[in-house]
C-alpha cells in the first residue's frame, strides 16, 4: 500500500543546516518529490530524484535517497529564515498521481 | 516552470449553495489535472484524477454528486462543491500535468462554509 510518513516538525537556527526526513511504503516508487508550501499557498516543487539514484545536488538542497529502506531526506544547507514552511515529501510509479506524506513544518529561527 | 492559477483564492459560502473552483494551465496544454483536498495542518488528499474529454476518476471516500469535476478543455478543470455544508470547509489545490512531466500546483483556493 501507499504509506508516506515524516515528523512532523524541525526548528533550527539561522545559518545551521536542516535535514528532514522521509519514508515510503511503495517500493515501485519511480520518483520521488520534495515540496514547499507557504502559509496559505500552493506547492513549489523544490526538486526530485529518480529511484535509481542514490543523491542529487542542487544548490544549497541535497537529497538522499536509500532505496533500500525507502528512506528519503532533503538536507538544506545554510538555512534561512525564508526557508520556514512546510516541506512535503510525495512519491510516484510515474508523472501521474502522488502520495504525500504527512508534511513536516520547519522553523527557522534568527 | 508552467504556470497553473486557480480562481479564486479564498470564498465563502452559505450552507447549501455551490461554489466552482476553476483551475487554469496558463502556457500549456494539461492532459490531466488533479485535484487535492488540505484539512488545516495536514497532508493533501487526491480527490480524482481528471482527464481532458473524459469522466473524472474519484478516489475512494470522495462522493462525485458532492464533487462535480469537469475538465472540458486542455486548458481547463472545474471543481464544484455541491450544497456546501460546514464539514467541506478545506483548502482545495489542483495540479496540471502534460504527458509525462512534472505536476504543477496552483496557489489553492481556501473554502469557507458558513
Amino acid at each position: 500500500g501507499e504509506d508516506v510518513e515524516q515528523s512532523l516538525f524541525l526548528s533550527v537556527r539561522e545559518g545551521d543546516s536542516s535535514v528532514i526526513n522521509c519514508t515510503y511504503t511503495d517500493s515501485s516508487s519511480t520518483y520521488l518529490y520534495w515540496y514547499k508550501q507557504e502559509p496559505g499557498a500552493g506547492l513549489q516543487l523544490l526538486t526530485y530524484i529518480f529511484s535509481n539514484m542514490d543523491m542529487k545536488q542542487d544548490q544549497r538542497l541535497t537529497v538522499l535517497l536509500n532505496k533500500k529502506d525507502k528512506h528519503l531526506s532533503l538536507r538544506i544547507a545554510d538555512t534561512q529564515t525564508g526557508d520556514s514552511a512546510i516541506y512535503f515529501c510525495a512519491e510516484t510509479t510515474g508523472f501521474q498521481k502522488l502520495v504525500f506524506g504527512t508534511g513536516t513544518r520547519l522553523l527557522v529561527s534568527p | 516552470g508552467a504556470v497553473v492559477s486557480q480562481h479564486p483564492s479564498w470564498v465563502i459560502c452559505k450552507s447549501g449553495t455551490s461554489v466552482k473552483i476553476e483551475c487554469r494551465s496558463l502556457d500549456f496544454q494539461a492532459t490531466t489535472m488533479f485535484w487535492y483536498r488540505q484539512f488545516p495542518k495536514q497532508s493533501l488528499m487526491l480527490m480524482a484524477t481528471s482527464n481532458e474529454g473524459s469522466k473524472a476518476t474519484y478516489e475512494q471516500g470522495v462522493e462525485k454528486d458532492k464533487f462535480l469535476i469537469n475538465h472540458a478543455s486542455l486548458t481547463l478543470s472545474t471543481l464544484t462543491v455541491t450544497s456546501a455544508h460546514p464539514e467541506d470547509s478545506s483548502f482545495y489545490i489542483c495540479s496540471a500535468i502534460q504527458r509525462n512531466t512534472e505536476a504543477f500546483f496552483g496557489q489553492g483556493t481556501r473554502l469557507t462554509v458558513v
